[in-house]
């Protein structure tokens, strides 16, 4: 698509309950991230695709959370057990994945999914 | 580990008046340096970015930043606010390790712009 793509773009959920955050990155990207947005924390990292496989998920706060991502594309952020801890917006990023001539390339970002959790 | 540190959260500027918002990263070699804006209920959009070459680099919206090796800043400037750049704007850093970009995030400064 022309741009990330991410939905809902607002989920209430009850503490206890399973929550599948979506997104859709730009085709052709093959580097999608996602980053938790809460109150006065900034984007805090989560996960990072290359393909279908996830090298680096250091940055899932607990087993909770987990996510995969199919063919290359669509990816689904999954919370388990969800605690109002877990209240945020939740980005997700992509990128065209290669280093591009001068080493770097940038990401461009969904609207985000608000996730309260009551 | 890198880390970027944005030493204001919230700055209040009146509209025509100037404006500078801090960023100080902390990587070992040369970064990958971002501004990012997101308006209310916004993704983040790309301002501007530093790979490499001319440490003064212009953006979108009449935004500048310049790149100070020495003093680990990447600061963003604008030499006459509008009403509509209120939003929030996050610096970041990134590179390259084990074949993947990491990018990290500042906290954030909020900007408000009062007539």
């Amino acid at each position: 698509g022309a741009g990330v793509s991410q939905s809902p773009s607002n989920k209430v959920t009850e503490k206890g309950k399973d929550v599948e955050l979506r997104c859709d990155p730009i085709s052709g990207h093959t580097a999608l991230y996602w980053y938790r947005q809460s109150l006065g924390q900034g984007l805090e990292f989560l996960i990072y695709f290359q393909g279908n496989s996830a090298p680096d998920k250091s940055g899932l706060p607990s087993d909770r959370f987990s996510a995969e991502r199919t063919g290359g594309s669509v990816s689904t952020l999954t919370i388990q057990r969800t605690q109002q801890e877990d209240s945020a917006v939740y980005l997700c990023a992509s990128s065209s994945g290669y280093r591009g001539p001068y080493g770097a390339n940038v990401l461009t970002f969904g609207a985000g999914s608000r996730l309260t959790v009551l | 580990a890198q880390s970027v540190t944005q030493p204001d959260i919230h700055i209040t500027v009146s509209e025509g008046a100037s404006l500078e918002l801090r960023c100080n990263y902390s990587y070992g070699a040369t970064p990958y340096l971002f501004w990012y804006v997101q308006s209310p209920g916004q993704g983040l959009q790309l301002l501007l970015k530093y790979f490499s070459g001319d440490t003064l680099v212009q953006g979108i919206k009449g935004f500048e930043a310049e790149f100070k090796r020495s003093q680990s800043s990447f600061n963003l400037r604008k030499p006459s606010v509008h009403w509509s750049d209120a939003a929030e704007y996050f610096c970041a850093v990134g590179s390259f390790s084990g074949g993947y970009q990491k990018v990290t995030f500042g906290i954030g400064t909020k900007l408000q712009v009062i007539p």
